[in-house]
């Protein structure tokens, strides 16, 4: 079984440039999540989608960040303008749900893509 | 509100001598509990996962986990460290906190003298 693939793995852009990512989930999955998981700290999820839709974006910084899951199967983020603290590495992963108590909310997680800006 | 505290940020042990990882966590709701671990440069791997069955929780590598509910904590050991258990290590909450929500701990980096 295949598993979640990202692109790029590593990019470099200076401060006020946009960069874009893609993530292909695992065939059948709903749920896609993407984190961004600073040097030193834990992931942080930025957005969770359903399907197509969006099930929460509370942490998405929606003045520079945009995601979308069209078709409800790969999905892209991207940030416009880039700031020199969004430099981390952005995770993709997805779920078969999100039902607590429940083995469909086993998230697999992509490589992940290091973003420098410089 | 939801939350998960890990309570060390680094441990170090030696090889063949036992692990134990700290969590702590908060959830409103009958949360689902997960431990992580991010091997440098690879990407992350559940180890193990609790959804409200046994309290009990083995998983791969020989780690295992206990719920205990009325201590809130979640902790992962391992009877007998080896080379390849150096890594950082996630414990992480969800739950239907606000929709649904998965909050991840800071991360506890073990290390494993020779």
């Amino acid at each position: 079984e295949a598993g979640v693939a990202q692109s790029p793995r590593y990019k470099i852009i200076e401060k006020r440039q946009s960069v874009a990512f893609w993530c292909n989930p695992i065939s059948g999955h709903a749920t896609l999540y993407w984190y961004q998981q600073i040097l030193g700290q834990g992931p942080k999820l930025l957005i969770q989608f359903q399907n197509n839709g969006v099930v929460d974006d509370s942490q998405l910084p929606k003045d520079r960040f945009s995601a979308e899951r069209l078709k409800g199967v790969d999905s892209t983020l991207k940030i416009q303008p880039a700031k020199l603290e969004d430099s981390a590495v952005y995770l993709c992963a997805s779920s078969l749900g999100f039902r607590t108590d429940s083995f469909l909310n086993e998230q697999f997680f992509g490589p992940g893509t290091r973003l420098t800006v410089l | 509100a939801q939350s998960v505290t890990q309570l060390d940020s680094h441990v170090s042990v030696s090889e063949g001598t036992p692990v134990l990882l700290r969590c702590n966590y908060s959830s409103s709701y009958s949360p689902s509990l997960f431990w992580y671990v991010q091997h440098p440069n690879k990407g992350l791997q559940l180890l193990l996962k609790y959804t409200s069955a046994a309290t009990l929780v083995k998983g791969i590598n020989g780690f295992e986990a206990e719920f205990k509910k009325s201590e809130t904590s979640f902790h992962l050991t391992k009877p007998s460290a080896h080379m390849s258990d150096a890594a950082e290590y996630f414990c992480v909450v969800s739950d239907q906190t606000g929709g649904f929500k998965t909050i991840f701990g800071a991360g506890t980096r073990l290390f494993v003298k020779a």
